[in-house]
């Protein structure tokens, strides 16, 4: 079955430090990947998106996420955490073809130490 | 991307009561998506509603309790129907842009 983990529920660090948020999918082929970051009281904001091409993707607010094929892997990373940041992250995928339906993990949500 | 709206941003309402939330796009889409989210959970689909056609029912979820309408490519209504407590949630519609799904800012519902 077609599946999304994020493994850490929680994750706290502080600020300036670097942060890596994991994201592990089942699919039989390679879907589409997105992260996505939803603050308190707001709704989901596209933080960056995968399609093809360059493993490493560039996000917007200093992020970005390295897809890694042989590991089904879609990790989130920043060098540097700004208080700002603190919020809950949720990384997607879809499929390439067909339904266009969404599967979202479960969300990992970041608390950062001033 | 998108810029979207949705109206009420939040509400509190009685047990038993319907409540309509539009979702208004800048532009126009196909495809617009209808999610619930419970508190402290991830989202859950209820329905995709493409213009012109009848909206698709994720399982659990059934076109007497969430009605939808999607009068044009901008514009989208999710109802959520004889309210009780356990649909306390926030709602979010989400168009679809070419392969990407933008999210409204959501509407906080609480059920008494």
């Amino acid at each position: 079955a077609q599946s999304v983990t994020q493994p850490d529920i929680h994750i706290t660090v502080s600020e300036g430090a670097s942060l890596e948020l994991r994201c592990n999918y089942s699919y039989g082929a390679t879907p589409y990947l997105f992260w996505y970051v939803q603050s308190p009281g707001q709704g989901l904001q596209l933080l960056l998106k995968y399609f093809s091409g360059d493993t490493l993707v560039q996000g917007i607010k200093g992020f970005e996420a390295e897809f890694k094929r042989s590991q089904s892997s879609f990790n989130l990373r920043k060098p540097s955490v700004h208080w700002s940041d603190a919020a809950e992250y949720f990384c997607a995928v879809a499929p390439s073809s067909g339904t266009y339906k969404y599967i979202f993990g479960t969300g990992t949500r970041l608390k950062v130490l001033a | 991307s998108a810029v979207i709206s949705q109206k009420p941003s939040r509400d509190i309402c009685q047990r038993g009561t319907s409540l309509t939330i539009q979702c208004q796009v800048d532009s126009q889409v196909t495809m617009m998506f209808w999610y619930r989210q419970q508190p402290g959970q991830s989202l859950t689909l209820i329905a995709t509603a493409n213009q012109g056609s009848e909206a698709t029912y994720e399982s659990g979820f059934v076109i007497d309790k969430f009605p939808i309408s999607r009068p044009n490519l901008t514009f989208s209504t999710l109802t959520v129907s004889n309210m009780s407590p356990e649909d306390s949630s926030i709602y979010l519609c989400s168009p679809r842009v070419g392969e990407t799904q933008y999210f409204g800012p959501g509407t906080r519902l609480l059920v008494l």
